[in-house]
């Protein structure tokens, strides 16, 4: 069964930073491109970032390009969101997703549950 | 402000069919396949249509999508009251170096 479980959300002041992580399970990781997908409370779904299988290929959204950097340990099946500057507009549930092919813009035909970020002083 | 449109409401009653229009650009849809997610309440999304009008295992026939041009639909037929929920077409888009991008959800509603 496919498992995507993720961790590090905080509430946290404006500027900081932070790293969240995904723990992958349940299939060959190396074969998949992951993503990083967030939801503003009661808005709806904004895509992060994402990587292909070896870390190749890599892409952001405008809005997080040059303070998130994405990265991805294929031995111990991780991805992660290094998260710096964050701002008040980052505070959502980020979501872990795989991508359904090895290329960071394959379909995202799994997702984890979230885990929320909360920025704020 | 999302880069695909999308009607923020939609509805219907049971037994219904319903559609829900996605509208994007020649750097997005015009060029690349379009997927549909459901998001029912307090659950995080999952893959509902994917490759235009490709249905993962254990999504039901009801459920079906399309592509021309720069526009794509989903279509729900046989409208169940388990359907209400959100629906966000999605895609990659080719500009900027590339990057995924969303529609804005419509809130499907079964009377």
């Amino acid at each position: 069964e496919v498992q995507l479980v993720e961790s590090g959300g905080v509430f946290i002041q404006p500027g900081r930073s932070l790293r969240l992580s995904c723990a992958a399970s349940g299939f060959t990781f190396d074969d998949y491109g992951m993503q990083w997908v967030r939801q503003a409370p009661g808005k709806g779904l904004e895509w992060v970032s994402g990587l292909s299988w070896n870390a190749g290929t890599i892409a952001y959204a405008d809005s997080v390009r040059g303070r998130f950097t994405i990265s991805r340990d294929n031995a111990k099946n991780f991805v992660y969101l290094q998260m710096n500057n964050v701002r008040d507009d980052d505070t959502a549930l980020y979501y872990c997703v795989r991508s359904m092919t090895l290329a960071v813009s394959g379909p995202s035909d799994y997702w984890g549950q979230g885990t929320l970020v909360t920025v704020s002083s | 402000q999302s880069v695909l449109t999308q009607p923020p409401s939609a509805s219907g009653t049971p037994g219904q069919r319903v559609t829900i229009s996605c509208s994007g650009g020649n750097s997005n849809i015009g060029s690349n396949t379009v997927n549909w997610y459901q998001q029912l309440p307090g659950t995080a999304p999952k893959l509902l249509i994917f490759n235009n009008n490709q249905r993962p295992s254990g999504v039901p026939d009801r459920f079906s999508g399309s592509k021309s041009g720069t526009s794509a639909s989903l279509a729900i037929s046989g409208l169940q009251f388990e359907d209400e929920a959100d629906y966000y077409c999605g895609t990659w888009d080719d500009s900027l170096s590339g990057r995924g991008v969303f529609g804005g959800g419509t809130k499907l509603t079964v009377l």
